[in-house]
């Protein structure tokens, strides 16, 4: 079974702060995701990479970076929160084959809160 | 107009019925379809990939209408845990995946 973990279920921090939220998968998966997901506006692609050390910016990157240093591991970074950041944070993974076998598997999320 | 299209819902079905979501999409090049499953306050998670010909797992029937350009599931003999957000997901190739808002269903005891 696909596991993606993501390194905290609840984050608090304060406005301004520089913020880390960690994922990793250990099914070898080529692709990695970070979305955020906010009521009414379902989920929206942030960044993503294919391969590692590649990124690519996604609908709403604006604010955050990444980091692909590993295969099995995809890193988001909040350079300065801000209030507008409050949000659930999904990381997902997926591999690089025929499309239908390639869905995506997500971790267990991160509800940030930025005060 | 958005790339694929949900009726949020709600749904409130009575235990034991049949009920059904569509999900519309624009891109007439999409090449795979999925429909994953949110409980509250969690992650997705994929239900079943949705197959040209139809497929089948238990209760739940997904079809594909590529002329239409729409995705369906079908749920029969509802039960309560099948109470959630069901969202279709969109591959257009390239790595373009776009999500529905979701369908919230509610099974009423």
């Amino acid at each position: 079974d696909v596991k993606v973990t993501q390194s905290s279920r609840y984050l608090v921090k304060r406005t301004g702060e520089k913020v880390f939220l960690e994922c990793v998968q250990d099914m070898d998966h080529e692709n990695m995701f970070w979305y955020r997901q906010d009521p009414g506006l379902g989920l929206r692609l942030i960044y993503f990479s294919y391969d590692v050390k590649m990124k690519e910016k996604g609908d709403i990157p604006e604010g955050y970076s990444v980091s692909r240093e590993k295969k099995e591991r995809f890193s988001l970074i909040l350079e300065s929160a801000s209030t507008n950041q409050t949000s659930m944070y999904l990381c997902a993974s997926s591999f690089i084959g025929t499309e239908a076998n390639s869905p995506l598997h997500f971790g267990n999320g991160t509800r940030l809160t930025v005060t | 107009r958005k790339e694929v299209e949900q009726d949020p819902g709600p749904f409130n079905v009575p235990e034991g019925a049949t009920v059904a979501f569509n999900c519309t999409y624009s891109n007439s090049a999409s090449q795979s379809f999925f429909w994953y499953r949110q409980d509250c306050r969690k992650e997705p998670k994929l239900l079943m990939s949705v197959y040209s010909s139809g497929n089948e797992d238990g209760r739940f029937t997904a079809q594909l209408n590529r002329a239409s350009q729409y995705i369906s599931l079908l749920i029969r003999d509802s039960k309560l845990s099948d109470s959630a957000t069901y969202l279709c997901v969109v591959n257009a190739g390239a790595n373009n995946l776009f999500f529905g808002t979701g369908t919230r269903l509610t099974v009423i005891p």
